[in-house]
């Protein structure tokens, strides 16, 4: 059974750095896209971008380009999602997912838990 | 950026009755690059439909999807207590992809 679990919950001060992650099994990790979308408290789901575990290929939203990086280990088909200097509008649900079908940047079918992130002073 | 605005906002309802919300893209979207998400409160998201009509695995033939174009839609036929979330569409087709701003069902 395909499944992604989730790092867990973090509190952050502005300006701190951080990496949550995103550990796949059940599929072959390299095949498909792994996608990040965010959940800021009582808001609706934004995409903020997609990695392919293959060759670490990354598109971003323009709205967190150069805001967030993704990245990949395949020894341990784990991806990543980190932050260099957190902001207090960072704060939010994390969820890692993963596309119903092989090449494909939506439709996501195999969603991780959440990875609640709250940045304040 | 492809805008999903999704209506209504909030559906009141009781169970039983039939649950009908819209979505309407600011470009044509291929109907291969639309899906729709449940998301209830403490649980991940969910897909429940994609390619406009088809079903998720495990969703009950109750939810339906039509549409195409820029205007999509979701029919809950005779709600069941654990249908009361929040659905999003989702476009994929268009880079960036995209969610609606969702529609809560909520009891009435």
């Amino acid at each position: 059974e395909a499944q992604l679990v989730q790092s867990g919950a973090e509190v952050k001060k502005p300006g701190d750095s951080l990496k949550i992650s995103c550990q796949a099994s059940g599929y072959s990790f390299s095949t498909y896209w792994i996608g990040w979308v965010r959940q800021m408290p009582g808001k609706g789901l934004e995409w903020m971008g997609i990695i392919y575990p293959g060759d670490s290929d990354s598109r971003y939203n323009p709205s967190f380009q150069g805001q967030v990086t993704f990245s990949v280990d395949k020894s341990i088909n784990t991806a990543y999602l980190q932050w260099s200097g957190l902001r207090a509008s960072d704060t939010g649900m994390y969820y890692c997912a993963r596309p119903k079908d092989v090449g494909q940047y939506g439709a996501f079918d195999i969603w991780g838990q959440g990875t609640m992130v709250i940045v304040s002073s | 950026e492809v805008v999903l605005t999704q209506s209504p906002g909030t559906l009141s309802l009781s169970p039983g009755e039939r649950a009908t919300f819209s979505c309407r893209a600011s470009q044509n979207i291929s109907s291969a690059y639309l899906a729709w998400f449940q998301h209830k409160t403490g649980q991940a998201p969910s897909l429940l439909i994609f390619g406009v009509s088809n079903r998720a695995s495990g969703v009950a033939d109750r939810f339906s999807g039509s549409g195409y174009g820029t205007d999509f839609s979701v029919t809950i036929n005779r709600l069941e207590p654990e249908d009361f979330a929040v659905y999003y569409c989702h476009q994929f087709g268009i880079s960036p992809p995209s969610f609606g701003q969702g529609t809560k069902v909520e009891f009435k």
